[in-house]
């Protein structure tokens, strides 16, 4: 079965600081794809990205970071310089290739709150 | 793109009525995916589409509840016979089945369900 975890329910930060969503996940598939999702308090959910399995190079967007490690099954979110609207839920989610549509399985989520 | 339409965006029921919920995809977009979220929780996958064809069920999905796309466009989730277990929020979301923009669900903003 696939399991995602996020440890941490919630963060609280002041602006401009530095802040690492942490992300763990289990599967017994080879290959599958790493999502992180945000949902601000509209509540529709946006797509940040989209990570293989095969591809663990890191990735920089702007202030946000992600950082894939396979041998600890981690996919943790760091965004630079946070600002307030930056708060929101974030989620990371877990969807295997061979299904080919996007069944994913979501973490519980972290729920982020930059105080300016 | 227009987005996803959810329609309505809140609904209150008694239990043991029935309650449909409507979304209408991005046009073109051939999958379409019901995913339901409690709060505190991440969404959880339910069924899904590919044009009018339901490809896949979760075991959340209940004989009460039951979801259709006959015309390939827009979806409708009714639940029979409402539970106080059945409050949450019921997602939508669509993708095409190819190219760059496959990557990612594009997702409403949701039904949020109330049974009292």
């Amino acid at each position: 079965a696939q399991k995602v975890t996020q440890a941490q329910t919630e963060i609280s930060v002041v602006e401009k600081e530095d802040v690492t969503l942490d992300c763990v996940y289990e599967t017994r598939d080879t290959t599958y794809y790493l999502f992180w999702y945000k949902q601000p308090p509209s509540g529709e959910l946006v797509f940040l990205i989209r990570r293989n399995s095969f591809d663990e190079q890191n990735e920089i967007s702007g202030r946000y970071s992600w950082n894939f490690q396979k041998s600890t099954s981690s996919f943790n979110f760091t965004i630079t310089a946070s600002q307030v609207v930056d708060s929101a839920v974030y989620f990371c989610a877990l969807s295997s290739i061979i299904q080919g549509a996007q069944k994913l399985v979501f973490g519980q989520g972290t729920r982020l709150t930059i105080n300016p | 793109d227009t987005g996803v339409s959810q329609d309505p965006r809140h609904k209150i029921t008694k239990r043991g009525q029935n309650v449909t919920f409507r979304c209408d995809p991005i046009s073109e977009h051939n999958r379409l995916y019901w995913y339901r979220q409690t709060l505190g929780q991440g969404p959880e996958f339910l069924t899904y589409f590919q044009n009018e064809a339901q490809l896949e069920k979760s075991r959340l999905l209940s004989d009460r509840f039951s979801a259709e796309r006959p015309k390939g466009s827009f979806s409708t989730l009714e639940i029979q016979r409402t539970e106080q277990g059945d409050s949450a929020m019921y997602l939508c979301a669509s993708s095409p089945t190819s190219g760059r923009r496959n990557e990612k669900l594009f997702f409403g903003s949701g039904t949020q369900l109330s049974v009292l």
